[in-house]
């Protein structure tokens, strides 16, 4: 079974910091791996995705993430925090193959950004 | 642009009521999802649909059914609303494995059951 720890269930960060949401999975099959964000009343919107090939994956508003298998980890960062950027983050894995339409979901972060 | 359409953006149903959620999409995805949404508790699947009257249940089905008889068109069925099924529940399609498995969301609907 397939499961996703997010550590941190708030990250608060000032306007211009670095921004550094992690995410462990666990998959014993190679994964396929997602960040979505979703702004308030909102639905979930895609932010990167890694399936094979490059590990560090680039993504929208300038968030990357980096798919490390010796840690079974997919970070998300940025390095310059915007205002724009408070929302709630979702880390998600699935397998590779025919049973891959399935996504697991980690609990979330909420992340706030200070002036 | 997907499009994944949920037909209420906030419900209030009285408990033993039935509940209708109704999530519609204009892409052609073969696969689509309804999810409930709790804090702390991220996205639980509840039912997934891989093709019309295709279903399959996910990891929260009690309480709940689904009817999917055209391929944009994916229900939600409270058959009898109980006041701990009060959440936000959100639709998503997507494409079949190996074109991607990304999901598209709907913008949610929150039910409170009173």
């Amino acid at each position: 079974a397939q499961s996703v720890t997010q550590l941190g269930s708030h990250v608060s960060v000032s306007e211009g910091a670095l921004v550094l949401l992690r995410c462990n999975y666990s998959s014993s099959v190679p994964p396929y791996l997602f960040w979505y964000v979703q702004y308030p009343n909102q639905g979930l919107q895609l932010l990167l995705k890694y399936t094979t090939g490059a590990t560090l994956v680039k993504g929208i508003n300038g968030f990357e993430a980096e798919f490390k298998k010796s840690e079974t980890s997919f970070h998300l960062t940025k390095p310059s925090a915007h205002m724009s950027d408070a929302a709630e983050y979702f880390c998600a894995v699935s397998s590779q193959g025919s049973g891959a339409q399935k996504l697991v979901f980690g609990q979330g972060t909420r992340l706030t950004i200070n002036p | 642009d997907v499009k994944v359409t949920q037909s209420s953006r906030y419900l209030v149903k009285r408990t033993g009521e039935k509940v209708f959620l109704e999530c519609v999409q204009d892409m052609d995805h073969e696969n689509m999802f309804w999810y409930r949404q709790d804090p702390g508790l991220g996205l639980r699947l509840i039912y997934f649909s891989y093709d019309v009257k295709m279903k399959e249940k996910g990891d929260i089905p009690e309480g709940y059914s689904v009817s999917r008889e055209k391929k944009e068109r994916f229900s939600l069925i409270l058959e009898s609303a109980s006041t701990n099924q009060t959440s936000m529940y959100l639709c998503a399609s997507s494409l079949p494995p190996g074109q991607g498995n990304i999901q598209y969301f709907g913008a949610g609907t929150r039910l409170s059951v009173l």
